[in-house]
């Protein structure tokens, strides 16, 4: 069965320094692979998704992350976090059981950029 | 990209009244449509997969009798919390895709509705 691992719950950084929010997967298939923000009382949007083309995955908002199957790990970056990157971020697995495309996702990290 | 809406955006109700939610997919025909629920500062629970026109399959520990799902057409898909007690108290958020069964078919998220029972 699938599952997703985030490391860290809460994340703290300055406004204009790296974010690196980590993610670590388990499959018994290849993966495929997302990345997911929340703002407060709203839906989720795509930051990005990995679907076994090329492993660095470049998504929205400045946002990044890199699929490595040696450390079953998909982390999200961005080079200069900004005040409105401040959200909850979610990475999910495809699961592919069943015939549908079930999204099992990661307790969350809460990103926090202060000025 | 894909547009999908929740009504209401929050509801607040009586213990023991039955409250309906709305999920609609503005600018797509959507195959498939995801139930989730998610409680403050957790991860979202996939509660139930449903298909326009079929029976939604739901996850295990999820009462289907108490969460009535409806998939009448490929615009609309409908959670009725029945009987609704303090502890169904949840952000719930559904989600549409135009195809389920293709891994490469994105998810698009309503905006989430905020059910309190009081």
């Amino acid at each position: 069965a699938q599952s997703v691992t985030q490391l860290g719950s809460h994340v703290s950084v300055s406004e204009g320094a790296l974010v690196l929010l980590r993610c670590n997967y388990s499959s018994s298939v290849p993966p495929y692979l997302f990345w997911y923000v929340q703002y407060p009382n709203q839906g989720l949007q795509l930051l990005l998704k990995y679907t076994s083309a090329a492993t660095l995955v470049k998504g929205i908002n400045g946002f990044e992350a890199e699929f490595k199957k040696s450390e079953t790990s998909f982390h999200l970056t961005k080079p200069s976090a900004h005040m409105s990157d401040a959200a909850e971020y979610f990475c999910a697995v495809s699961d592919r059981t069943g015939g549908y495309n079930k999204l099992i996702f990661g307790a969350g990290t809460r990103l926090a950029v202060h000025p | 990209g894909a547009v999908v809406s929740q009504h209401p955006s929050w509801v607040i109700c009586k213990s023991g009244t039955s409250v309906k939610i709305e999920c609609r997919s503005l600018d797509f025909q959507a195959t498939t449509m995801f139930w989730y629920r998610q409680f403050p500062k957790q991860s979202l629970m996939l509660m139930a997969t449903s298909n326009e026109g079929s029976k939604a399959t739901y996850e295990q520990g999820v009462e289907k009798d108490k969460f009535l799902i409806n998939h009448a057409s490929l615009t609309l898909s409908t959670l009725t919390v029945t009987s609704a007690h303090p502890e169904d108290s949840s952000f719930y958020i559904c989600s549409a895709g135009t195809s389920g069964r293709s891994p490469y078919n994105e998810q698009f998220f309503g905006p989430g509705t905020r059910l309190t029972v009081l």
